[in-house]
């Protein structure tokens, strides 16, 4: 069973930037792409984001067009996020998905991380 | 903007027959794949249902996703209701540059 594993929590302070880690076990991590999805506390899910670990084509959310940029490693089989100008806002779980297409975005989800914890505070 | 509705929350007894709509703004819903996630409190989402009706390996056949062009509308359906099944669930689509959009999330009661 293909696991994601993502990196540890993070405390940032406003301003700052971080980078996020999720490590695809197995050998077929060129073959998907990876999305983001973040949640706020005590708030629903909010789509931030795919990449084709393939092509290394992108999909970010409008909001957030300036300030994320994601990447992948194929030789470790890990995608990462990256997230500047944090501002309280941020403040959020973080997850990584595998997508069931390494060509678009809009296929479907079927494997989840277990979420890293970002804190933005001054 | 495209949008996703749901209702905020639905009760059902266990055993019984319970399902969540998910309606879409604008455009026809059954133009782009619809996910379902469940998430129980605490925990990082899991997949029920993939591209409108696909269930990842190890969902029970008890969750079905159903797309009703008429209404443009998609539904979880979830029979034989458990105790372990109350969580909050989520719908999921694509809008017309092909970005992620979520439903606001259902929470599920089963008592």
């Amino acid at each position: 069973q293909v696991q994601l594993v993502q990196s540890g929590a993070e405390v940032k302070k406003p301003g700052d930037s971080v980078k996020v880690s999720c490590k695809a076990s197995g050998n077929t991590f060129t073959s998907f792409g990876f999305s983001w999805v973040r949640q706020a506390p005590g708030q629903g899910l909010e789509w931030m984001g795919w990449i084709s670990a393939y092509y290394g084509d992108t999909n970010y959310a409008q909001n957030l067009q300036g300030r994320v940029t994601m990447t992948t490693d194929t030789s470790t089989s890990t995608v990462y996020l990256e997230l500047r100008s944090l501002t309280s806002d941020d403040t959020a779980v973080y997850y990584c998905a595998r997508v069931r297409s390494v060509t678009a975005s809009k296929y479907g989800v079927d494997v989840w991380g277990q979420g890293t914890t970002v804190t933005v505070s001054s | 903007n495209f949008m996703l509705t749901q209702p905020h929350s639905v009760s059902e007894s266990p055993g019984k027959t319970v399902t969540i709509s998910c309606t879409g703004s604008s455009g026809s819903i059954a133009s782009n794949y619809v996910q379902w996630y469940q998430q129980r409190p605490g925990s990082a989402p899991t997949t029920v249902i993939f591209e409108d009706n696909q269930r990842p390996s190890g969902v029970p056949d008890r969750f079905s996703g159903s797309i009703d062009s008429s209404s443009n509308s998609a539904s979880l359906t979830i029979s034989g209701l458990r105790t372990e099944d109350e969580a909050d669930y989520y719908c999921q689509s694509y809008d017309s540059a092909n970005r992620g959009v979520f439903g606001g999330g259902t929470k599920l009661t089963v008592l």
